[in-house]
C-alpha cells in the first residue's frame, strides 16, 4: 500500500454535471499530480500542485481544476462534464526537493463514468 | 506524434520465455526514465528507474539510449505473474509531470 487513499472509488454522473474527486497524499509529501487514464491508454498528466499552488498544467481545459490543502490533501474538480471525461482519475504523491526527483506514489484511482 | 510512444502488443509468451519491450520519447531535455507495472483495474507501480549505464533487479533489465531516445526493458524467464500492462514513463523537464506511453500489455500463458 502506498499511503496515498482517494474517494470515492466509483462515481456515476450525466452529461453537464460537475464532479469533485478527493485524494489524500502519503504522510510526509507535499505534492500531489492528477492524472486522467481512459481505458487502453496511459495515464496523462492533469496538473500538479505543491504547497498549495498549482505548480504545471497538462493539455486539459479550464473546466479541469483543483486545490491543495494546507494538510496537502488534494481535491480534482471538473465542470460541465462530457462523455469523454469517463476514465481512471489517479492522483499521485511525491515530496518535492529542489532539482531532484522523487517517486510519485499512486493512489487506487476514481473511476468515473460519465453517462 | 505521441511524446512517448509503446507497442501496445499483447505480447502472448509461454512461462520461462524471455520477452523485451522498446519504448521511444520525442522531448531530448527529458530528465528521468521509468518503468511502471500497472495491472488490470489497479493502479501504476515502479517497476524500476532506468539508467544510461543501464540497470537490472532480478529478472528484469532496463536499458535507456540517450542519443536514440530509445528505452528498454527485458524479462527474463517470465512468470505468470509478470501478466501486466508494462508503462514507459518519461518525467519531463516541467517538475514532476510524468509522460507516459501507451502501456505494452504483456500475457504468460502456462
Amino acid at each position: 500500500e502506498t499511503g496515498v487513499t482517494q474517494s470515492p472509488t466509483h462515481l456515476i454522473k450525466t452529461r453537464g454535471q460537475q464532479v469533485t474527486l478527493r485524494c489524500s497524499s502519503q504522510s510526509g509529501h507535499n505534492t500531489v499530480s492528477w492524472y486522467q487514464q481512459a481505458l487502453g491508454q496511459g495515464p496523462q498528466f492533469i496538473f500538479q500542485y505543491y504547497r498549495e499552488e498549482e505548480n504545471g498544467r497538462g493539455n486539459f481545459p479550464p473546466r479541469f481544476s483543483g486545490l491543495q490543502f494546507p494538510n496537502y490533501s488534494s481535491e480534482l474538480n471538473v465542470n460541465a462534464l462530457e462523455l469523454d471525461d469517463s476514465a481512471l482519475y489517479l492522483c499521485a504523491s511525491s515530496l518535492a526537493t529542489s532539482g531532484v526527483y522523487n517517486e510519485q506514489f499512486f493512489g487506487p484511482g476514481t473511476r468515473l463514468t460519465v453517462l | 506524434r505521441k511524446e512517448v510512444e509503446q507497442d501496445p502488443g499483447p505480447f502472448n509468451v509461454p512461462e520461462g520465455a524471455t520477452v523485451a519491450f522498446n519504448c521511444t520519447y520525442s522531448n531530448s531535455a527529458s530528465q528521468s526514465f521509468f518503468w511502471y507495472r500497472q495491472d488490470c483495474r489497479k493502479e501504476p507501480k515502479l517497476l524500476m528507474s532506468v539508467y544510461s549505464s543501464g540497470n537490472e533487479d532480478g529478472r528484469f533489465t532496463a536499458q535507456l539510449n540517450r542519443a536514440s531516445q530509445y528505452i528498454s526493458l527485458l524479462i527474463r524467464d517470465s512468470k505468470l505473474s509478470d501478466s501486466a500492462t508494462y508503462l514507459c514513463v518519461v518525467n519531463g523537464d516541467a517538475g514532476n509531470m510524468l509522460t507516459f506511453g501507451g502501456g505494452t500489455r504483456l500475457m504468460v500463458k502456462p
